[in-house]
Parts: C-alpha cells; sequence; structure tokens
C-alpha cells in the first residue's frame, strides 16, 4: 500500500527567507506525486504534481519540488517566502487507474515578519 | 469556469443523527471523491465515483455511504453519527477517466460537529 511521510509537523521561516518541506513516500510501482496548499478553512488548491519526465516540477506561486526516486523523496522548495505563503502543505501519491490519493499528515508553514 | 461547490458548509448534529453532504463538481468533471480530514487521522479517502459507479472505497464502515447522479453531482450520507465523525469532509472532482493522473479540484469542505 502506498504511503506518505511529511516529518515536519511545523516550520516557521522568516519572511524572504527559502523554504523546503520534505515528503518521503513507500510505493512499489512508479508514484504520482503531488503537492496540495490548504489555508484556513479553505479547500486544497494543487501546487504541483510529478508524473514522469523532468524531475524537477514548477508550480503556481513559485514553488518547485524535486523527485528523487533513489531516496523516494519528493520535496518542496520556494526560495522567498512571502507571508501568504502561512498554510497547512500535504504532500500525496497516487497510482495510474488507481482513483484516490494517499495524503501525509501535512506541515504547517508559519511566516514571521 | 464556477469551482466545486459543497453543501451546506457546517453543520452540527448529535448523535445517533444521520446527515447528508453534497458535492456539485465543476462542469464537465464526471469523477467525484470525497476525503474525511480530521486532526488525528489527517485526510483519508471515502470513495470516488465516476459516472454513477463507486470505482474505489476507503477504509470506513458501512455507516458511510455516496452516490452520484447523472449530472455528476454526487452526495455522501453518514448514518448513526459517532463524536469521531466530526470532522472537515472535502469534495474533489476531476475529469479522470484513468484515476489520479487527472488534476483533482477539491471545494471548500463541510465542517461536521457532532455532540
Amino acid at each position: 500500500a502506498q504511503s506518505v511521510t511529511q516529518p515536519d509537523i511545523h516550520i516557521t521561516v522568516s519572511e524572504g527567507a527559502s523554504l523546503e518541506l520534505r515528503c518521503n513516500y513507500s510505493y512499489g510501482a512508479t508514484p504520482y506525486l503531488f503537492w496540495y496548499v490548504q489555508s484556513p478553512g479553505q479547500g486544497l488548491q494543487l501546487l504541483l504534481k510529478y508524473f514522469s519526465g523532468d524531475t524537477l516540477v514548477q508550480g503556481i506561486k513559485g514553488f518547485e519540488a524535486e523527485f528523487k526516486r533513489s531516496q523516494s523523496s519528493f520535496n518542496l522548495r520556494k526560495p522567498s517566502v512571502h507571508w501568504s505563503d502561512a498554510a497547512e502543505y500535504f504532500c500525496a501519491v497516487g497510482a495510474e487507474d488507481d482513483y484516490k490519493l494517499s495524503f501525509g499528515a501535512g506541515t504547517t508553514v508559519t511566516v514571521r515578519a | 469556469k464556477a469551482g466545486v461547490t459543497q453543501t451546506p458548509r457546517y453543520l452540527i448534529k448529535t448523535r445517533g443523527q444521520q446527515v447528508t453532504l453534497s458535492c456539485s463538481p465543476i462542469s464537465g468533471h464526471r469523477s467525484v471523491s470525497w476525503y474525511q480530514q480530521t486532526p488525528g487521522q489527517g485526510l483519508q479517502f471515502l470513495f470516488e465515483y465516476f459516472s454513477e459507479t463507486q470505482r474505489n472505497k476507503g477504509n470506513f464502515p458501512g455507516r458511510f455511504s455516496g452516490r452520484q447522479f447523472s449530472n455528476s453531482r454526487s452526495e455522501m450520507n453518514v448514518s448513526t453519527l459517532e463524536l469521531g465523525d466530526s470532522a472537515l469532509y472535502l469534495c474533489a472532482s476531476s475529469l479522470a477517466p484513468s484515476g489520479v493522473t487527472d488534476t483533482q479540484y477539491f471545494g471548500p469542505g463541510t465542517r461536521l460537529t457532532v455532540l
């Protein structure tokens, strides 16, 4: 069964600093990987996804993620965070011809001025 | 294009009651998935429907059920509510004839509180 681990429950970062959120997955076949963001009181918004090809994926809001098969990781990065990036971030994994996503526990990001 | 709509946004029920939540997908989307989000268990998959057929079901008791109508709108029902059913219930829609390879668009959720 597929599973996702987000080791960091909470990260605090200064505005303008870089951000990296970790995600490790467990899946036997080729995974389909996603990062979603959830602001308070909102649903989930897709930041980016990886299915195949270039292992560095660009997403919305200036985010990028790198797929590393050897490390079973799909870490999310942003070079310079803005106060509006404060939210909860979820990594998820799915499989082709599967109809569900398995989510990590989420990482809450706090941005300090 | 309008996003995924979920109604109602908030619900308060008491133990033993039943509840029905509604989800209207993005126009043209035929797949609807439901997820339960709680602080303790995180986001857990409930079920997924495509063209009125349930294609996958998560590990939830039979008290949780769903259906999809011919216009792709979906409802989920929880019978005999328990305190542990208090959660944010999220609906997502996608074109998804082949599963998760199509982007899932999430609605704002229905916040269910069971007293």
